[in-house]
C-alpha cells in the first residue's frame, strides 16, 4: 500500500532553474495538498485541490504553479528557483468525505543555491 | 479556524504515560480537535481526532473537556521512538484544510 509518494527525495538547483516536484497518490483521494516546511516551523500550505481540473491557493502560492489533470497526480513547478524557495514539500491526500484525516509524503528536500 | 495553543516542549521518562495538553478556547460546534505528530523531518503522521467524546485507538487517548475548549492527547506507555513534533489542530466538519502551529516537542528520554 504505497499512499502518497513524492519524487524526488532530494534536489539541489541554481537561481532561476526550475522544476516539477511530483506527488501521486493511490487511495482515489480527491483532495490533494502541497505544503512547504521551513527549518523549526510549522507547514503552510501552498496549493491544494479538491478534484481533478480544480486548484487553489493556500497561504503561500508565490512563485509556484499546480495542476490536477488526473485524481492521481497533483505536481508542484518552480519556475524560477529563488532561495526563498529553500524549503522540505509535503504532499497531502484525504479523502472528500469531511474530518478524515490527511496522509502524507515522505517529502522532497529542496535546496537552491 | 480556531487557533490552538500548545507548549513549545515537554519531556517524558520511557514507559511511563505522556500527556500533551492544547487549548483551543475559540473553538466552534462544528470543528474536530486532531493530533498529528512529525518525526524528525518525515511527512506527518495522524494520530487522534474528535468532536467532544474521549476517543482511543491504538496509538493513542484523546480527552476533550466538556466545554471543548481544550485537550490532552495521552501516550500510554511513551517509547524513545514517540520523540516527536506534536500537533493540536482544529479543523470544520466540513473544510478539509489544516493550519499547522508550531506544536510541541516531546522528547522521551530513557
Amino acid at each position: 500500500n504505497a499512499g502518497v509518494t513524492q519524487t524526488p527525495k532530494f534536489r539541489i538547483l541554481k537561481i532561476g532553474q526550475s522544476m516539477t516536484l511530483q506527488c501521486t497518490q493511490d487511495m482515489n483521494h480527491n483532495y490533494m495538498y502541497w505544503y512547504r516546511q521551513d527549518p523549526g516551523m510549522g507547514l503552510k500550505l501552498i496549493y491544494y485541490s479538491v478534484g481533478a481540473g480544480i486548484t487553489d491557493k493556500g497561504e503561500v502560492p508565490n512563485g509556484y504553479n499546480v495542476s490536477r489533470s488526473t485524481t492521481e497526480d497533483f505536481p508542484l513547478r518552480l519556475e524560477l528557483a529563488a532561495p526563498s524557495q529553500t524549503s522540505v514539500y509535503f504532499c497531502a491526500s484525504t479523502a472528500s468525505y469531511s474530518n478524515q484525516p490527511q496522509h502524507f509524503g515522505d517529502g522532497t528536500r529542496l535546496s537552491i543555491l | 479556524d480556531a487557533k490552538t495553543t500548545q507548549p513549545t516542549s515537554m519531556d517524558c521518562a520511557e514507559g511511563r504515560a505522556a500527556n500533551l495538553p492544547c487549548n483551543h478556547s475559540t473553538i466552534s460546534g462544528n470543528e474536530y480537535v486532531y493530533w498529528y505528530r512529525q518525526i524528525h523531518s518525515q511527512g506527518p503522521q495522524y494520530i487522534i481526532h474528535g468532536l467532544k467524546n474521549n476517543e482511543t485507538n491504538e496509538m493513542a487517548s484523546l480527552i476533550i473537556t466538556e466545554d471543548r475548549k481544550s485537550s490532552t492527547l495521552i501516550l500510554p506507555h511513551a517509547t524513545l521512538r514517540d520523540t516527536a513534533v506534536y500537533y493540536c489542530i482544529v479543523k470544520e466538519t466540513s473544510g478539509s484544510r489544516l493550519t499547522f502551529g508550531e506544536g510541541t516537542q516531546l522528547t522521551v528520554n530513557p
